[in-house]
C-alpha cells in the first residue's frame, strides 16, 4: 500500500522558516518524481514544487521561487519542503504527492501538514 | 500557464439522481485531464485521469468525458458518501500541472 505522510507544519512567524517532510513507503520511492501541492483560502490548490527521481530535475512555482527549496533522500524514501522567508500568504495545507511522471497526474496524495505564518 | 475554470462553484443534488460537473481550460489540452474528490479534513483522491480513465477502485458511478478545452465528470446514483470538492487539473502543459477551483457538491 503506497503511504505518504507528511510532518513539520505549525505556527511560523513572517520571515521565519520551516522544514517539511515527507515520509513515503510502499512504492519504490527513488522510481518516482515527487511534488509538494498546497491548498490555501485564497489560491485553492496549488502545486508548488517538483523534483526528479534522482534530483536532477527541480521545478518550482513563481509564488515560492527563491524562498522555497524541495529536496529528497532516496536512502530514508524521504522528501523535503526547506521553506525560508516564509509569509502570511503562505498559510495552509501542505500536501506531498507522487507525480504519476511526464504526462500523468498526481496519483497518490499524503494528509497533509498545516502551516500557519503569522505574528 | 494554462487555467482551469470550474463550474459551478456549488451543486446541491438529490440521493439517487445524477450531477454533472464542468472544466473547462485556457488552451487545448488534449485529453491530459484528471479529476480528484476531496473530503474535509482528508487528501485529494485521484479519480479520473485521461479524461475519462477511472482509477484503481473507482465506482462506475464516476465517469469523465471531454476533450480539447471542456471537460466533465459525471457522478449517478448520487450517494450521501459522494458529498466532497472536485478538482480537475490539467497535465498536458506543465509545469505547472494547475487545477481548478474546485466545485462543492451537497447531497440534499
Amino acid at each position: 500500500e503506497v503511504r505518504l505522510v507528511e510532518s513539520g507544519g505549525g505556527l511560523v512567524q513572517p520571515g521565519g522558516s520551516l522544514r517539511l517532510s515527507c515520509a513515503a513507503s510502499g512504492f519504490s520511492f527513488r522510481s518516482y518524481e515527487m511534488v509538494w501541492v498546497r491548498q490555501t483560502p485564497g489560491k485553492g490548490l496549488e502545486w508548488i514544487a517538483f523534483i526528479s527521481g534522482g534530483s536532477s530535475t527541480i521545478y518550482y512555482a513563481d509564488s515560492v521561487k527563491g524562498r522555497f527549496t524541495i529536496s529528497r533522500d532516496n536512502d530514508n524514501d524521504s522528501l523535503y519542503l526547506q521553506m525560508d522567508s516564509v509569509r502570511v500568504e503562505d498559510s495552509g495545507f501542505y500536501f506531498c504527492a507522487r507525480d504519476g511522471g511526464g504526462w500523468k497526474p498526481f496519483d497518490f496524495w499524503g494528509q497533509g501538514t498545516l502551516v500557519t505564518v503569522s505574528s | 500557464e494554462t487555467v482551469m475554470t470550474q463550474s459551478p462553484a456549488t451543486l446541491s443534488v438529490s440521493p439517487g439522481e445524477s450531477a454533472t460537473l464542468s472544466c473547462r481550460a485556457s488552451r487545448a489540452v488534449s485529453t491530459n485531464v484528471a479529476w480528484y474528490q476531496q473530503k474535509p479534513g482528508q487528501a485529494p483522491r485521484l479519480l479520473i485521469s485521461r479524461a475519462s480513465t477511472r482509477a484503481t477502485g473507482i465506482p462506475g458511478r464516476f465517469s469523465g468525458s471531454g476533450s480539447g478545452t471542456e471537460f466533465t465528470l459525471t457522478i449517478s446514483s448520487l450517494q450521501s458518501e459522494d458529498a466532497a470538492i472536485y478538482f480537475c487539473q490539467q497535465y498536458n502543459d506543465w509545469p505547472p500541472k494547475t487545477f481548478g477551483q474546485g466545485t462543492k457538491l451537497e447531497i440534499k
